[in-house]
């Protein structure tokens, strides 16, 4: 079955290091999303792509940063880790123009900046 | 701005009881609110979609309502289960891009007690 995973599924890091978290889809989708789910807020969007090569900022994107070499991945990077950034992290995909913009969420990454 | 509020922020009822919950949003232009149920340690999975033409959608137990006009909707859960412990998100999708844009909610945090 088509899935979408996310590795690691937990993360301890300190402030300043370089952090990738890894988002796979194998559903084909176009377009991919990173999201940051915290206490007090719904998700909020950091990133998002259209397709290989694309790749756009959302409403929380100062201090992350993505790319898309492919269709199927979209690494989430950290230049320098902050206590802020401490979060859950979901990765979410969708077909380009699918019917009613459905996005199918990977199972998250908790991260911890100390 | 666009936002979407839910209430309550959490709700404890016992094994085969009903409940009900809230979500109000300004988000313009509707497109289609969507509810989620969030499992603790996993993504939100998709549970009814509602576009601005429809006021009710169901899902098994679950019966979604929607008045656009007062930019209101509803969840309402039937001889709740064990298993129905989880945060309920409500998300609302604007349209004007293409990959239609979300405001999510905080999310209720159902708690089902035997």
């Amino acid at each position: 079955d088509a899935e979408i995973t996310q590795s690691p599924r937990h993360k301890i890091t300190e402030t300043g290091r370089q952090v990738t978290l890894a988002c796979h889809q194998t559903w084909n989708h176009n377009n991919m999303f990173w999201y940051r789910q915290d206490l007090g807020h719904g998700l909020r969007l950091i990133h998002y792509s259209y397709g290989v090569q694309d790749t756009n900022k959302g409403e929380v994107s100062d201090g992350y940063s993505v790319s898309r070499s492919n269709t199927e991945d979209l690494p989430l990077t950290l230049e320098s880790a902050a206590s802020s950034q401490t979060s859950v992290y979901f990765c979410a995909s969708r077909e380009a123009g699918g019917r009613y913009n459905e996005q199918f969420f990977g199972p998250g990454t908790r991260l911890t900046v100390l | 701005k666009n936002q979407v509020e839910q209430s309550p922020q959490s709700l404890i009822i016992l094994e085969g009881k009903n409940c009900t919950l809230q979500c109000n949003y300004t988000v313009s232009p509707f497109s289609n609110l969507r509810w989620y149920k969030q499992d603790t340690g996993r993504g939100p999975v998709s549970l009814t979609i509602m576009t601005f033409s429809e006021n009710t959608k169901s899902n098994g137990r679950y019966t979604a309502t929607l008045d656009a006009d007062t930019k209101q909707s509803s969840l309402h859960i039937t001889a709740s289960q064990l298993s129905d412990s989880a945060s309920y998100i409500c998300v609302v999708s604007a349209t004007g891009t293409s990959y239609g844009k979300l405001t999510f909610g905080q999310g209720t945090i159902l708690t089902v007690h035997p």
